[in-house]
């Protein structure tokens, strides 16, 4: 059973660099399959933030795209999130996933609450 | 990119039937065959309940459905129990190659 877990700093001060890892396991990140971040500010709706696929392509939300970047590191089994200039309006709940074969999201981590503040 | 649109509350008693839809353009939803829909209880993470507009996984109960009419998709519970009483997303995949989440719908069973 494919099991994901978020993993990172649960404060980042104003204009510092965000930096989440996702441990997968139960499945080779090497093997196929988008995997993405996802994230839920306290008390609103999710917003997706970007995917990356096995290989390396990357794809992300329009809105953050400046300031995201998504790598995979296959030895490890780990997928990551770097969220630069981060603000206030960028805590929340963040989730790693991974998709199924009709682009939808089967997987999730358990989430990890990230909090932007001095 | 904008946000599908999700009405803010729906609400059913036990035993009736309830739609929940989600609207969003010719580059989302109207283009996509990659509709999902996703049940939040609070504190927990999203669960899939429906996948390509209308597939539900294995292990989600057949009273959930879901359909797609032009640039709006739809979910519908039949049966309400209290156990349904939670958000609900919608997702799309777009004509751009990224994702977009609805507003979610907080349900509630009276």
């Amino acid at each position: 059973q494919v099991q994901l877990q978020e993993s990172g700093p649960g404060l980042v001060k104003p204009s510092e660099t965000l930096s989440l890892t996702c441990t997968v396991s139960g499945y080779s990140i090497s093997s196929g399959f988008y995997w993405g971040w996802i994230r839920q500010p306290p008390g609103k709706g999710l917003e997706w933030i970007g995917t990356i696929y096995h290989i390396g392509d990357t794809y992300y939300n329009p809105s953050l795209k400046s300031r995201v970047t998504m790598s995979v590191d296959t030895s490890k089994n780990q997928f990551s999130l770097k969220l630069i200039s981060v603000t206030a309006a960028d805590t929340a709940v963040y989730y790693c996933a991974r998709d199924g074969a009709f682009l939808e999201w089967p997987y999730w981590g358990q989430g990890t609450l990230v909090t932007v503040s001095s | 990119q904008s946000a599908l649109t999700q009405p803010a509350s729906v609400s059913g008693s036990p035993g009736q039937s309830i739609t929940i839809s989600c609207t969003g353009t010719s580059s989302d939803i109207g283009g996509s065959k990659y509709v999902s829909w996703y049940q939040q209880h609070p504190g927990k993470a999203p669960k899939l309940m429906i996948y390509d507009v209308s597939n539900r996984p294995s292990g989600v109960s057949n009273r959930f459905s879901g359909s797609k009419s032009g640039n709006t998709a739809s979910l519908t519970i039949s049966g309400l129990q209290a156990e349904d009483e939670s958000d609900y997303y919608c997702n799309s995949y777009t004509t751009s190659s990224t994702w977009v989440f609805g507003g979610g719908t907080k349900l509630t069973v009276l």
